[in-house]
C-alpha cells in the first residue's frame, strides 16, 4: 500500500503558483520522498525530490516539514502543460535505486486558462 | 537518445493467446521494471530485475513472466492472456545509484477480449 495520502483532485489558475500537497505521517528517517507526474496517460515523469531539505529544480520546489510527516510540491507558474496526475512517493534511502516505486492514486491537477 | 522504448503501443489479444511486450532502454541502466495501470488507479509493480539474470517479483505477478538476459532489454510474457490483464503496462529503467529518477516508457495498451 501507498504510504502517502493526497487529494484527488485540485484547480488552479494558469499562471499562479499551484501548491500540492502530501501526507506521508509514517515515513521513516531513512525514506525520501519523490514527485512524479503523469500527462494524459504518458508514461510518469520525474518531477523532483528530497530527504529533509527544501529542494528546487527547474521544474519545481519541494517543501518539507521539519518533522517530515509531510510535504508540498510547488509548480511556481502553472501552465496548461501542467495539468496532469502528481504522484507522491516515498522510498527508502538504502533502496538502490527507483526499481520499487509503490504509486498512489495521485492527484489530479487541472489547469484552468 | 531514446531513453525507454516500449514496442507494440497498442495490441488486443484473445484469451488464452500469449505474447510479449517489449522492453528496451539505452541508457546503460541496471535497473529495469515493469508496471501495470487501470483505470483511476495509480501503477502496480508487477517485476522487476536489478541486472542481467536476476529478476524479482513485485506486487501483481501473477500470469506475468519477465527474464533479463542483456543489459538493454527487459521483456513482460504473457503466456495465456486473461481480461482481467487488459491494463496500459509501463516500463521504467533507473541506475543502480542510490536516489536517483526513474525514467519511463511510453506504455503499450493491451486489451484481452
Amino acid at each position: 500500500d501507498a504510504k502517502t495520502t493526497q487529494p484527488p483532485s485540485m484547480d488552479c489558475a494558469e499562471g499562479r503558483a499551484a501548491n500540492l500537497p502530501c501526507n506521508h505521517s509514517t515515513i521513516s528517517g531513512n525514506e525520501y520522498v519523490y514527485w512524479y507526474r503523469q500527462i494524459h496517460s504518458q508514461g510518469p515523469q520525474y518531477i523532483i525530490h528530497g530527504l529533509k531539505n527544501n529542494e528546487t529544480n527547474e521544474m519545481a520546489s519541494l517543501i518539507i516539514t521539519e518533522d517530515r510527516k509531510s510535504s508540498t510540491l510547488i509548480l511556481p507558474h502553472a501552465t496548461l502543460r501542467d495539468t496532469a496526475v502528481y504522484y507522491c512517493i516515498v522510498s527508502p534511502v538504502f533502496q538502490g535505486g527507483s526499481e520499487k516505486l509503490v504509486f498512489g492514486k495521485g492527484t489530479k491537477l487541472t489547469v484552468n486558462p | 537518445n531514446a531513453g525507454v522504448t516500449q514496442t507494440p503501443k497498442f495490441q488486443v489479444l484473445k484469451t488464452g493467446q500469449s505474447m510479449t511486450l517489449q522492453c528496451a532502454q539505452d541508457m546503460n541502466h541496471e535497473y529495469m521494471s515493469w508496471y501495470r495501470q487501470d483505470p483511476g488507479m495509480g501503477l502496480r509493480l508487477i517485476h522487476y530485475s536489478v541486472g542481467a539474470g536476476i529478476t524479482d517479483q513485485g506486487e501483481v505477478p501473477n500470469g506475468y513472466n519477465v527474464s533479463r538476459s542483456t543489459t538493454e532489454d527487459f521483456p513482460l510474457r504473457l503466456l495465456s492472456a486473461a481480461p482481467s490483464q487488459t491494463s496500459v503496462y509501463f516500463c521504467a529503467s533507473s541506475t543502480e545509484m542510490r536516489n536517483t529518477e526513474a525514467f519511463f516508457g511510453q506504455g503499450t495498451r493491451l486489451t484481452v477480449v
